[in-house]
């Protein structure tokens, strides 16, 4: 069965970085992208980018242009996104979330909580 | 700065019928923009209801549906459950990125 299995929860000073995984099982690795998805306490869904794990190009959205970075481990099904410059208001909960090419999304990982707090 | 709008909270009744829609800044939406449906209920992460406007994954109940109504994607519930209290969030489709609405919390009541 498929399943995105995300690593665990976070806490992180201002100005730090943070990296989030998210192991794929399940089916072919390369035969979707993934993406990253977070939701601030009592917010909406903000689509932050993808990865195409065939070739690892990637699409961020404007808005973490410059900050975030995604990657991935083909010889362990493992994508990743590292966030850096961290600042309160990305204290969120990070999902994974796969979509084969055309707009199918379907399954997604169970969420990383990450905390930014001095 | 592209803008995807949902109406922030519905209620309705248990057993009736009940339109969520989304719409894109940029004008109206086709299925070009391939709407995804999310439904998410309280401490869980959300799961797709629909994809690419109308269709269904295994799991989505056959009361949910998708289309395009006057420029908008629009997702129906008919024979709306108890359990369908949530929160619904839209995702569109910009050329390589990928925009989400602002959710609509529906309440059964």
């Amino acid at each position: 069965q498929v399943q995105l299995v995300q690593s665990g929860a976070e806490v992180k000073k201002p100005g730090a970085s943070v990296r989030v995984s998210c192991k794929a099982s399940g089916y072919t690795f390369t035969t979707y992208y993934m993406h990253w998805v977070r939701q601030a306490p009592g917010q909406g869904l903000e689509w932050m980018g993808m990865i195409n794990p065939t070739d690892g190009n990637t699409n961020y959205a404007q808005k973490f242009q410059g900050r975030v970075t995604m990657t991935r481990d083909t010889s362990t099904s493992t994508v990743y996104m590292d966030l850096s410059s961290l600042r309160s208001e990305d204290t969120a909960v990070y999902y994974c979330g796969r979509e084969k090419a055309g707009g199918t999304f379907d399954y997604r990982g169970q969420g990383t909580l990450v905390t930014v707090s001095s | 700065q592209t803008v995807v709008t949902q109406e922030p909270s519905l209620t309705v009744s248990p057993g009736g019928t009940v339109t969520l829609t989304c719409a894109s800044s940029t004008g109206a939406v086709t299925s070009s923009y391939m709407p995804n449906w999310f439904q998410q209920k309280p401490g869980q992460a959300p799961r797709t209801l629909i994809y690419r406007t109308s269709n269904k994954h295994s799991w989505t109940p056959a009361r949910f549906s998708g289309s395009l109504l006057g420029g908008k994607a629009a997702l129906t519930l008919s024979g709306v459950q108890p359990e369908d209290e949530a929160e619904y969030h839209c995702l569109l489709y910009y050329g390589g990125a990928w925009v989400f609405g602002g959710g609509t919390k529906l309440t059964v009541l």
